[in-house]
């Protein structure tokens, strides 16, 4: 069935250092790609999405472009706060049964200390 | 507007015992989910419901029932409480089949004993 792989960390960076959480997907159609983020306490909120092969979704300085060649999504930001600690899931939409319901990695946990 | 709201916010039971985790949401949303979250697992989808009056299964829908009696609200029960059903329980939903943005509420921290 469709599913998600990404980095699952814990991830600790300095603030200001570069990002990368890789994210690929495995699906039979054209699924919509989406980056989850959750602080801490709080439920997901959606960070960016792309619907379609070489969009780039992008949001509070992250960025993640739909490869369908390389079938990923990865999530980048330039430099980074500590504001951004969170965890960041990867996520699918799929089809079964006549409804679009979501399917998401295991989450990665970024802390970022001054 | 208050978005998705999850009561209660904390809970525990013991072994056997029941209880409902209820859902609202006050955007007029078709779509609404329940999810649970453990360590190094992500979200798994129990129960869906694609309007007022339906339900469906999801991934994980054993141990739990839902019902959708009214648009705004989604409740999730246990009927028998497990310790394999402590968890983080998340509701979401979605304006609907047109769009594909999932709003999610804070969440129910669950202990069973």
């Amino acid at each position: 069935g469709d599913s998600v792989t990404q980095m699952e960390g814990p991830v600790t960076l300095s603030e200001e250092a570069f990002l990368t959480i890789n994210c690929t997907y495995t699906a039979t159609g054209y699924p919509s790609l989406f980056w989850y983020v959750q602080y801490p306490g709080e439920g997901l909120q959606l960070l960016l999405k792309a619907t379609k092969a070489d969009d780039k979704g992008s949001n509070k300085g992250f960025e993640a472009t739909y490869r369908k060649e390389t079938t990923s999504f990865h999530l980048e930001k330039g430099s980074v706060q500590v504001s951004d600690s969170a965890v960041y899931f990867c996520a699918l939409s799929f089809t079964q049964g006549g409804s679009e319901k979501l399917v998401f990695g295991k989450g990665m946990k970024l802390t970022v200390n001054p | 507007n208050a978005g998705v709201t999850q009561t209660p916010k904390f809970r525990v039971l013991k072994t056997g015992q029941s209880m409902t985790l209820l859902c609202a949401q006050d955007m007029n949303h078709e779509y609404m989910y329940w999810y649970r979250q453990d360590p190094g697992m992500g979200l798994r989808l129990i129960h869906y419901s694609v309007g007022e009056g339906t339900t469906a299964k999801g991934e994980v829908p054993d141990g739990y029932n839902v019902s959708r009696l009214k648009k705004q609200n989604f409740l999730l029960g246990l009927e028998s409480a497990a310790p394999s059903q402590t968890s983080v329980y998340f509701c979401a939903s979605r304006l609907g089949r047109d769009t594909d943005t999932q709003y999610f509420g804070p969440g129910t921290r669950l202990t069973v004993l």
